[in-house]
Formats: C-alpha cells, sequence, structure tokens
C-alpha cells in the first residue's frame, strides 16, 4: 500500500460525459501527479500540482482539467469524454516538487467510455 | 522529445535470470528509474540509478547503466513467480522532474 488513494476504482461512461477522479495523497506529500496509462500511448504524465498550484504540464488535453484543494486532495475532470479516454489513471504524490522525489503511486482509476 | 524504449515481453523459467533492457535518447538523462507494476497496482519504484554511475546492486537486483550506448538494464537474480510484473524504465533529465517512462516490459516467470 503505497499511501496514495484514488476513488472510484472503476468508472464506466458515456461519451460526451464529464467525470471526476480523486486522489488523496500521501500523508505529508506537497505534490500531486496525474498520468493516463493506454495501450497504445502507454504512461503519459497528464499534469503535476504542488501545493495547490499548477507546476508543470504534460500532454493533457483540453477537455480536461485538474485542481489541487487546500487539503491537498486533488480531482481530474475529464469532460465531453470520447472512446479514447478509456484507459487507466493514476495518481502519484511525492514530498516536493522542484526536484526528483520518489513518486508513490495510487492504484488507478479505469475508465471505460462507452 | 525524449523516447525510452523497452521489449513488451520476457518469459523465464523459474530460478533463472531475468535481464530486462531499455533504451533512451537523451544524452542528458540524471536519473534512471525503474518501476514494476503489478496487477491492478500502481507502479512502485523499484530502484534507480544516477548517470554518473555504473552499476549498483540491491539484493537480487542489478541495474547497469552503459552512457555511451544509452542503455540501462534491470537483471533479477533467481526469478520468482512473484516477481511476474511489468517493469517500466524511467529517465529524467537535464532541469526537469518528471519522468519519461518506457512502454513497459511484462515479465512472466514459469514455474
Amino acid at each position: 500500500d503505497s499511501g496514495v488513494t484514488q476513488t472510484p476504482k472503476h468508472l464506466i461512461t458515456a461519451t460526451g460525459q464529464r467525470v471526476t477522479l480523486r486522489c488523496s495523497p500521501r500523508s505529508g506529500d506537497l505534490s500531486v501527479y496525474w498520468y493516463q496509462q493506454s495501450l497504445d500511448q502507454g504512461l503519459q504524465f497528464l499534469i503535476q500540482y504542488y501545493n495547490g498550484e499548477e507546476r508543470a504540464k504534460g500532454n493533457i488535453l483540453e477537455r480536461f482539467s485538474a485542481q489541487q484543494f487546500p487539503d491537498l486532495h486533488s480531482e481530474l475532470n475529464l469532460s465531453s469524454l470520447e472512446l479514447g479516454d478509456s484507459a487507466l489513471y493514476f495518481c502519484a504524490s511525492s514530498v516536493k516538487g522542484s526536484s526528483y522525489n520518489e513518486q508513490f503511486f495510487g492504484p488507478g482509476t479505469r475508465l471505460t467510455v462507452l | 522529445g525524449e523516447d525510452v524504449e523497452q521489449s513488451l515481453f520476457l518469459s523465464v523459467r523459474e530460478g533463472d535470470s531475468s535481464v530486462i533492457n531499455c533504451t533512451y535518447t537523451d544524452s542528458s538523462s540524471t536519473y534512471l528509474y525503474w518501476y514494476k507494476q503489478e496487477p491492478g497496482a500502481g507502479l512502485q519504484l523499484l530502484t534507480y540509478i544516477f548517470s554518473n554511475m555504473d552499476m549498483k546492486q540491491d539484493q537480487r537486483l542489478t541495474v547497469l547503466l552503459n552512457k555511451k550506448d544509452k542503455h540501462l538494464s534491470l537483471r533479477i537474480a533467481d526469478t520468482q513467480t512473484g516477481d511476474s510484473a511489468i517493469y517500466f524504465c524511467a529517465e529524467i533529465s537535464g532541469g526537469s522532474y518528471i519522468p519519461t517512462f518506457g512502454r513497459g516490459t511484462s515479465l512472466i516467470v514459469h514455474p
């Protein structure tokens, strides 16, 4: 158990819908990272937040957005869902965000878009 | 941009050694990592190596780094069925602290 929790574990929805994925980092970790894992793209970095502020952006679509709240939990919002958005979404956390610290991964949320 | 390549599958017999290979393109890589992903779980950091090192050993794991060829390998000695998982190679380069991951190598261990 990494100490990072993600909810829900599974999510099935239809095209065009909007969903919210939630992540609680390990106690004491200030930085949260979101990744998308799919068969064709592998593991892709989406976005990072550090202590409530966006720190780095990767291959995140405009239809996707995220935020980190004062209690440090984070939410990833996916809207206007397409079939190709079906994937495993991982959240990871680390103590800091300005230099490399080990990232601890949550168990992921499996999103299926029908 | 940076690219990290791995073979997709490796099958070994229990008790044998496994060697998982990875190549990367960014010559300014500073840290290189091996992560393990078990079924239904997130990635777990196994080990890492700084770019100024050639080798790192940690119990059954040996990491070899050839900077000239931009080649990283992970050797697992006395492979067990519990080692069956997907192994990801990742690197960090330059001023970035976001790792670039390979697609992962599925290690299948036969009894």
